[in-house]
């Protein structure tokens, strides 16, 4: 699996966009692009994820750039309770036994207010 | 999104003791999970692979014989840490995905095991 750089930080403040960017470029054609975040003493929990083209849920919105080298996650209106750890992770597509997935250092986001 | 549990959130034991930590799928069904272990300040370090049925697939530098893996069933994988040492106290965290090319994987909300 490719792999990804984070900012080992982040500051945000409460009601802002906080947006987190992520480099991959080595990542390859059928690669996707998926994060998560672990708020602290927690197990991680899915956002999003995509391939090229944009992607928006509930959560987050996804911006690829058009040649993937990078990617930003972006929380629209940041809240004290998005304060996590947020980790890029660049993979194929699950295929049985090789569905595994490498965390990395990740960035730590602290929101305030 | 899917729930995936584990139990115990905590647990302390004795050194040379063993401990089963369980992990459920509790509204689909998982032929693959995972284990990870995590210690203050660092990522996630995967240790396992818990295939269904067969034997699992363990990380380099993972002791096989330490660290037991069953996945008797479609909906539950247990890890046991047999003889454990101080050395082993850790967040462990399982992960299971739905059957499917791109589906996102759920993580165990993690237990925190501490040895004395």
């Amino acid at each position: 699996d490719a792999k990804t750089t984070q900012p080992p930080s982040m500051d945000c403040a409460e009601g802002r966009a906080a947006n987190l960017p992520c480099n991959h470029s080595t990542i390859s054609g059928n690669e996707y692009v998926y994060w998560y975040r672990q708020i602290h003493s927690q197990g991680p929990q899915y956002i999003i994820h995509g391939l090229k083209n944009n992607e928006t849920n509930e959560m987050a919105s996804l911006i690829i750039t058009e040649d993937r080298k990078s990617s930003t996650l972006i929380l629209p209106h940041a809240t004290l309770r998005d304060t996590a750890v947020y980790y890029c992770i660049v993979r194929v597509p699950y295929t049985g036994t090789a569905s595994k997935l490498t965390f990395g250092t990740g960035t730590r986001l602290q929101v305030t207010l | 999104g899917a729930v995936v549990s584990q139990h115990p959130s905590r647990v302390i034991c004795k050194s040379g003791t063993s401990v089963k930590i369980e992990c459920r799928s509790l509204d689909f069904q998982a032929t693959t999970m995972f284990w990870y272990r995590q210690f203050p300040k660092q990522s996630l370090m995967l240790m396992a692979t818990s295939n269904e049925g067969s034997k699992a697939t363990y990380e380099q530098g993972v002791e096989k014989d330490k660290f037991l893996i069953n996945h008797a069933s479609l909906t539950l994988s247990t890890l046991t840490v047999t003889s454990a040492h101080p050395e082993d106290s850790s967040f462990y965290i399982c992960s299971a995905r739905r059957t499917g090319a791109n589906t996102e994987a759920f993580f165990g909300q993690g237990t925190r095991l501490t040895v004395v």
